[in-house]
């Protein structure tokens, strides 16, 4: 079954605490990016990939870090979490990064809170 | 960015057709409309997506008026598990960020 698979689905951190969300994607896409989702503002694409070691920021990059070691791979880092990122966080793949005549897949997603 | 409008919320009787509006006036020749759904505690999901004719999938269909400034996603028959926020993207085809931007969307709501 193609998915795209994060985890954890919830986490719970204090402030300060360095941490990892991990996604993954067995549809072998070369196209991955890191969305967040509040109340009022919607979903804000934070980094994007076009490629194993091709990432570039999106909207809203500020306190965050990506790597794509790996095509499948595509794990979003909080080096110094704040509170202000506690958010719902959707990682998403797709076939390529222009979406013009391809579908995206997104995760389950990530419910962050950070105290 | 090109931007899209679509009503905050309708309603819909399960079983009856939906007609789900949106406007995009400021689309270029080579952005594509996408539809996306959103259900409840889950991450977005894609329905459909086109250029410049009607579409139909197992999902839905989508209807692109001739001058591209609107479009419209028709549920054939809703039901209850069709419950969920939808929001129309326009992709923009020089783009090669990926970048889907998200509105607030519609909220649909079925009932039985």
């Amino acid at each position: 079954e193609a998915q795209v698979t994060q985890n954890p689905r919830y986490l719970i951190t204090v402030t300060g605490k360095k941490l990892t969300v991990t996604c993954s994607q067995n549809m072998n896409h070369e196209y991955m990016s890191w969305y967040r989702q509040d109340p009022g503002l919607g979903l804000r694409q934070i980094y994007y990939s076009m490629n194993v070691e091709v990432t570039d920021k999106g909207d809203v990059p500020e306190g965050y870090k990506v790597s794509r070691k790996e095509k499948r791979n595509f794990p979003l880092i909080l080096e110094s979490p704040s509170p202000n990122q506690t958010s719902l966080y959707f990682c998403a793949s797709s076939l390529q990064g222009s979406y013009m005549n391809t579908e995206a897949f997104f995760g389950q997603g990530t419910r962050l809170t950070v105290v | 960015d090109a931007k899209t409008t679509q009503p905050n919320s309708m309603e819909s009787n399960e079983e009856e057709p939906v007609h789900l509006p949106c406007n995009h006036s400021t689309i270029s020749g080579t952005d594509y409309i996408h539809w996306y759904r959103q259900l409840p505690s889950q991450g977005p999901e894609y329905v459909i997506h086109g250029l410049t004719s009607n579409v139909n999938n197992r999902m839905a269909s989508l209807a692109i008026a001739e001058d591209r400034k609107s479009s419209t996603l028709i549920l054939h028959r809703a039901t209850l598990r069709d419950a969920a926020v939808y929001y129309c993207i326009l992709s923009e085809g020089s783009s090669n960020t990926g970048k889907l931007i998200f509105g607030q969307g519609t909220t649909l709501q079925v009932k039985p």
